[in-house]
């Protein structure tokens, strides 16, 4: 089954307003959480990575200030997009580091969320 | 030079066959290597997960790794078309994954 869900799977939203996706693991703490984006027919590119309590690490490119990110626990981060443009459309996916089995440490994908911008 | 080199495809290939997808990298410090499979408009899903050189068995799969030659495959056997997804090779020195750009399998009943 999932390990880590993601909410709301999809979102269509008008030019200006702010979108917030969730992303939580299901049956264990993440120590770290990631958020990614896709293009399609892309692979996956990293936008940030946060510690839960710490503030978010972001890539080279990655506006802080648009893409606002919030690790409140070992078991939720969220996504907020702020003030949301057609470019941001995009099929954006979190991802959680822990221990699920003892002794490997590996990461998990959520679902996914695909945002459309009108 | 990308630190991830994987062929995009497409690779069609018919029910039964053994499918081979690779990724070839050039960043020695890479110590864990991992297999996702995606289907389209899902995230990933982790299939595989290698720590060192060797071979990893887990059902119809079998993961390759070979640091000497910067090297790591993904088998297939008795191939399904359920199989037909994008697979995903990923890779890292410690916690941040560095992925290929996925290669799109076909599997033809």
């Amino acid at each position: 089954g999932a390990v880590v869900s993601q909410h709301p799977s999809r979102v269509i939203c008008k030019s200006g307003t702010s979108v917030k996706i969730e992303c939580r693991s299901l049956d264990f703490q993440a120590t770290t959480m990631f958020w990614y984006r896709q293009f399609p027919k892309k692979s996956l590119m990293l936008m940030a990575t946060s510690n839960e309590g710490s503030k978010a690490t972001y890539e080279q490119g990655v506006e802080k200030d648009k893409f606002l990110i919030n690790h409140a626990s070992l078991t939720l981060s969220t996504l907020t997009v702020t003030s949301a443009h057609p470019e941001d459309s995009s099929f954006y996916i979190c991802s959680a580091r822990g221990e699920r089995t003892s002794g490997q440490e590996t990461q998990y994908f959520g679902p996914g969320t695909r945002l459309l911008v009108l | 030079q990308k630190e991830v080199e994987q062929d995009p495809g497409p690779l069609s290939v018919p029910e039964g066959a053994i499918v081979s997808l690779n990724c070839t990298y050039s960043n020695s410090a890479f110590q864990y290597f991992m297999w996702y499979r995606q289907y389209s408009r899902k995230g990933p899903e982790l299939l595989m997960y290698t720590y060192s050189s060797g071979n990893k068995e887990d059902g119809r799969f079998t993961a390759q790794v070979d640091k000497s030659s910067k090297y790591i495959s993904l088998f297939i056997r008795d191939s399904q078309p359920s199989d037909s997804a994008t697979y995903l090779c990923a890779m890292s020195p410690n916690h941040k994954l560095i992925f290929g750009t996925g290669t799109l399998l076909a599997v033809q009943p």
